[in-house]
């Protein structure tokens, strides 16, 4: 399989408890998106990454949040001290540069209890 | 600032009517338009997408959509729908040209097809 994976891709957790979610793109794409998606909303931008540079981070991304991309490869979004408001899916996209597709994973389901 | 409009959270249409799923944009540049489809516990895959030329995109599935800069709308067509097309259906919209070609996605309609 060649498409965008994460890892997982259900996470239950409790409140308070720290998580890190895996992205992994597709092998050529340079260019790397978190988004996030609450039940009945469409997604929303979290952060974006060129190469290893995080260039962008929306303002939905709290302090307890925080997303690295070594190496310009896989990318990983921690969140820490959860809170009940953080439960939704979290979705990964990759796409070549310029008018490249962006390419989303299955997305990980986050429920904090 | 980037926004979409998609009016009506859900659709339901019988198999073989028509689908039309209506999505309007606001945007200060030059938009690039996308509809993205989701099905239940997956993640998003491209329909179709406006970026230059023909205004008149034709996608996967049968589905095709118009560019119409007067009216800032880019709605979603299928002349036939089938049971296999039942899914979330979202539109977005990024920046032409800009650096980081976000996508700003609207909050999606659910289409139901009734046999």
């Amino acid at each position: 399989d060649t498409g965008v994976s994460q890892d997982p891709r259900h996470k239950i957790t409790k409140r308070g408890q720290n998580v890190t979610f895996r992205c992994d793109p597709i092998s050529e794409h340079n260019r790397l998106y978190w988004y996030r998606q609450t039940l009945g909303q469409g997604p929303e931008f979290l952060t974006y990454f060129q190469n290893e540079a995080q260039l962008e981070k929306s303002r939905l991304l709290s302090d307890r949040f925080s997303a690295e991309r070594p190496k310009g490869s896989f990318s990983t979004l921690e969140i820490q001290r959860t809170e009940q408001g953080d439960s939704a899916m979290y979705l990964c996209a990759s796409r070549q540069g310029g008018v490249g597709t962006q390419y989303f994973g299955p997305g990980t389901r986050l429920l904090v209890l | 600032a980037q926004s979409v409009t998609q009016l009506g959270s859900h659709v339901s249409v019988s198999e073989g009517a028509l689908v039309l799923l209506r999505c309007n944009y606001s945007s200060s540049v030059p938009p690039y338009l996308f509809w993205y489809v989701q099905y239940p516990n997956q993640g998003l895959q491209l329909l179709l997408k406006y970026t230059t030329g023909a205004t008149l995109v034709k996608g996967i599935n049968g589905f095709e959509a118009e560019f119409k800069k007067s009216e800032t709308s880019f709605h979603l067509t299928k002349p036939s729908a089938h049971m296999s097309d039942a899914a979330e259906y979202f539109c977005a919209v990024s920046d032409r040209g800009g650096a980081n070609s976000k996508l700003t996605f609207g909050k999606g309609i659910t289409l139901s097809v009734r046999p």
